[in-house]
């Protein structure tokens, strides 16, 4: 069964700083990883999508990585703005039940003025 | 707007009672999820539509759960006999018709048991 952690639950950093989000998974037989943001009481967002084949993928401020091998991806977010605060959440879709989605349970992330 | 849209977006309801949940995702997407979220969780996956067909169902569907896309367009979360442990976010997602293709998340309907 696939289980997908993200640590820290929360992070708080001031604004302008460069910062990391991490998240691993326990089975590494996926097609894709996506990381999406949901403000509170919202839907969520799609940010970036990484496939199986691919290391990195890159928008604007966003970079994630997928080191597929160890179970991990990161999200780095450049130049923090305080309109970035959000919860950050991966999710990593199986090649044996490609409809599902299996879903960490985020971090919070609060950019100070 | 032509991203995904969900009704009602708020939903209160007494212990007992059935209520149903309507998805229209993007029209030419094919795919269509159904998650539920609570209080500081990531979403948990449900169900999901490939068309019309539906190909997988959660253990947490329980048999008061039923989802239904009859022409592959919109699709409707009945739950029967509510209990408040149904109180949650239900979020509705779609996709192309390929595994790999990013998911697009409408904006849920949150649903009070009381």
């Amino acid at each position: 069964k696939q289980e997908v952690t993200q640590i820290p639950a929360a992070l708080s950093v001031p604004e302008g700083e460069n910062l990391v989000l991490n998240c691993s998974f326990t089975d590494s037989a996926i097609y894709n990883l996506q990381w999406f943001r949901q403000d509170p009481g919202k839907g969520l967002t799609s940010l970036l999508l990484i496939q199986s084949s691919q290391r990195e993928q890159t928008s604007g401020r966003l970079n994630a990585s997928l080191d597929k091998s160890s179970g991990r991806s990161t999200l780095y977010i450049a130049a923090s703005q305080p309109g970035d605060s959000a919860t950050y959440l991966c999710a990593v879709r199986q090649r044996t039940n490609a409809g599902k989605s299996t879903f960490g349970d985020g971090t919070t992330l609060t950019v100070k003025p | 707007d032509t991203g995904v849209s969900q009704d009602p977006r708020h939903k209160i309801t007494k212990r007992g009672q059935n209520v149903t949940f309507r998805c229209d995702p993007i029209s030419e997407h094919n795919r269509l999820y159904w998650y539920r979220q609570t209080l500081g969780q990531g979403p948990e996956f449900l169900t999901y539509f490939q068309n019309e067909a539906q190909l997988e169902k959660s253990r947490l569907l329980s048999d008061r759960f039923s989802a239904e896309r009859p022409k592959g367009s919109f699709s409707t979360l009945e739950i029967q006999r509510t209990e408040q442990g149904d109180s949650a976010m239900y979020l509705c997602a779609s996709s192309l018709d390929h595994s790999t293709d990013t998911q697009y998340f409408g904006p849920g309907t949150r649903l009070t048991v009381l």
